[in-house]
């Protein structure tokens, strides 16, 4: 089956500080890859995504490169700051037929101090 | 910008109990799908919807039922509610193909007494 592994965490980083969360994932076939980011007290927000091997997503200053050899869709962000402290999810979906489902890591929270 | 809304936004319950969690879409979106989120395990897919009148199960659907008599909407049902069914719940809707990402709603915070 499909399934997601990434840092479990929590992470706690000073601002300013380089942030890496890995990723890893199994799949049948070939799997778009997702980052979302949950705030408190809010749902899942799409911070990124990649659809093919060796695209990169970004945005607001995170990376992630889909890595089809080593399975991974690492998260990346070279300066940290307080507002991105949030729990992110890693996750993937198939599209064959009409089965989009999403499968999700378990998530890894990141507090960011000031 | 309404996007996906669920109601209510925090629920009580005792055991035995029944009830609906709400979800509406505003985009048009032929998928949908319910989540919960439990501490340490990520997101669970309970149910999910391809386009109105077809539905299909998830991970985890015992307990729970749905329905989508229109595109819009997509309500979950608790049959009998149990403390296991303590959760967060998300509803989320996406356009079609796999690589098209999901949009959540805010939740539905539910206890089970």
């Amino acid at each position: 089956g499909n399934s997601v592994t990434q840092m479990e965490g929590p992470v706690t980083l000073s601002e300013e500080a380089f942030l890496t969360i890995n990723c890893t994932y199994t799949a049948t076939g070939y799997p778009s890859l997702f980052w979302y980011v949950q705030y408190p007290g809010e749902g899942l927000q799409l911070l990124l995504k990649a659809t093919k091997a060796d695209d990169k997503g970004s945005n607001k200053g995170f990376e992630a490169t889909y890595r089809k050899e080593t399975t991974s869709f690492h998260l990346e962000k070279g300066s940290v700051q307080v507002s991105d402290s949030a729990v992110y999810f890693c996750a993937l979906s198939l599209s064959g037929g009409s089965n989009y489902k999403l499968t999700f890591g378990k998530g890894t929270l990141l507090t960011v101090n000031p | 910008n309404a996007g996906v809304t669920q109601t209510p936004k925090f629920q009580v319950l005792k055991t035995g109990q029944s009830m609906t969690l709400q979800c509406a879409q505003d985009m048009n979106h032929e998928y949908m799908s319910w989540y919960r989120q439990d501490p340490g395990m990520g997101l669970r897919l309970i149910h999910y919807s391809v386009g109105a009148g077809i539905t299909d199960q998830g991970e985890v659907p015992n307990g729970y039922n749905v329905s989508r008599s229109t595109t819009e909407d997509f309500p979950l049902r608790l049959l009998s509610a149990a403390p296991s069914q303590t959760s967060v719940y998300f509803c989320a809707s996406s356009g079609q193909g796999g690589n098209q990402p999901q949009h959540f709603g805010d939740g539905t915070r539910l206890s089970i007494l």
